[in-house]
């Protein structure tokens, strides 16, 4: 089945240009998460949904960054005013109901230059 | 926040050969661990998890084993093949609602 897909893959942003990422999870699923990715790193925690619910956004940087799930499904990281050191690989995972593995997609590339 | 580490950031393996990547965690409160693979340019992929009511469980050509007394978590990949080249990472949550990860350990399988 259709796994966890991110848009776009690859972002190049000016310094002071706001962007936004889109993440389309598991049909089902019901939590989502994001997490930012440094080269060389393991993924960090953003924020996590459950349904509509923004349940915890204490790993967002700033108030630069900022997260939706309107509906419950599709979500939406925008980062504001990008800086230099926004510059990493922004991952959306989604898992279903219970304790189960997040369900990773590929990522998207965030270049500010 | 959490402290998830690894105990070797690179490892080189021979082709056939068996290979173990370690894991430190900090939080005892932990009660489940995952392992990822990752390959460049793809996000982390599932490999095999394991609850801390178990002490060994076992996938295909993987095995995990977690110590709680020493809080540690292995990865072990019998007969490694080319293929699994990638970074590993473990990743431990306490909630079932929050995951910590690692830095990670790079595979290199040498043909």
């Amino acid at each position: 089945g259709a796994g966890v897909s991110q848009s776009p893959r690859y972002k190049v942003a000016k310094r002071g240009q706001d962007v936004a990422l889109r993440c389309d999870p598991i049909s089902g699923h019901v939590s989502l998460f994001w997490y930012q990715q440094a080269l060389g790193q393991g993924p960090e925690f953003l924020t996590y949904f459950q349904n509509e619910a923004q349940l915890d956004k204490s790993g967002l940087p700033s108030d630069r960054f900022f997260a939706e799930r309107p509906e419950g499904s599709v979500s939406t990281l925008k980062i504001q005013r990008t800086q230099q050191e926004d510059s990493a690989v922004y991952l959306c995972a989604s898992t279903g109901t219970g304790v189960s593995p997040l369900h990773f997609g590929n990522g998207t590339r965030l270049t500010v230059t | 926040g959490e402290s998830v580490g690894l105990h070797l950031p690179t490892l080189s393996v021979q082709e056939g050969d068996n290979s173990i990547i370690n894991c430190a965690y900090s939080n005892s409160a932990s009660d489940y661990f995952i392992w990822y693979k990752q390959e460049s340019g793809k996000g982390p992929q599932f490999i095999i998890d394991i609850r801390s009511n178990m002490d060994k469980r076992q996938g295909q050509r993987v095995t995990v084993l977690l110590n709680k007394t020493v809080k540690h978590l292995s990865l072990q990949i019998a007969a490694t093949q080319p293929g699994d080249s990638a970074v590993y990472f473990c990743a431990e949550s306490p909630t079932g609602n929050q995951f910590y990860f690692g830095t990670g350990t790079s595979l290199t399988v040498i043909p």
